[in-house]
């Protein structure tokens, strides 16, 4: 149980357009989804947390113009990365767990985003 | 905010060694967990392990909370475990998750 599936794995795009990458929990309802970008022989770093029927939190640095998060399920939340640039590239991977307090968080496998 | 550092930063090993790999973390937490991410970039849960010891396998984890520190085992070693182990934290009155620094290994044959 507790699957974290996104979609897509892989997007090869032109500077300028917004790409749309999705997250679902399969198996369970998540109030709160979680998203994080990664660059290359880099850790993981939060952008924000995601949270359903309301507006997401965003960390410190993060634009949130940039990157819009729309939760309006309890079982999907999605990352739009608008006017994408090529700084933009890099590996965005979510995650979500049922209890965000004495359960794992799971992961989805993420998404390589390529910007020319 | 919270500090998590790994050491060693790179490892390299001989298949069918052992090694540890170290978190340490600067505050107390809720939530620690194991990860390994193979070449493709995903994500493996290895251990869910907020404090004690657990094993999996070839694999193993303790985590001493209120010595702030975390030590993941690797047995008998396969080129297989080859990759980055990360292991990452949410500390108390938090839910996210911070990341530590991450541990390349890397195993030869």
């Amino acid at each position: 149980g507790a699957v974290v599936s996104q979609h897509p794995s892989w997007v090869i795009c032109k500077s300028g357009t917004s790409v749309k990458i999705e997250c679902r929990s399969l198996d369970f309802q998540a109030t709160t989804m979680f998203w994080y970008r990664q660059f290359p022989k880099q850790s993981l770093m939060l952008m924000a947390t995601s949270n359903e029927g309301s507006k997401a939190t965003y960390e410190q640095g993060v634009e949130k113009d940039k990157f819009l998060i729309n939760h309006a399920s309890l079982t999907l939340s999605t990352l739009t990365v608008t006017s994408a640039h090529p700084e933009d590239s890099s590996f965005y991977i979510c995650s979500a767990n049922i209890d965000l307090l004495t359960q794992p968080q799971h992961f989805g496998d993420g998404t390589r985003l390529s910007i020319l | 905010g919270i500090q998590v550092e790994q050491s060693p930063p790179d490892l390299i090993l001989q298949e069918g060694a052992n090694s540890t790999l170290r978190c340490n973390f600067s505050d107390s937490v809720n939530n620690l967990q194991w990860f390994h991410q193979n070449p493709w970039g995903q994500l493996i849960n290895l251990f869910y392990i907020p404090s004690g010891t657990k094993q999996n396998g070839r694999l193993s984890a303790t985590t001493v909370a209120t010595e702030r520190y975390s030590l993941l085992y690797i047995s008998s070693s396969q080129t297989t475990d080859s990759g980055v182990y990360f292991c990452a934290v949410s500390y108390t009155g938090f839910q996210k998750l911070v990341f530590g620094t991450g541990t390349r290994l890397l195993v030869s044959p």
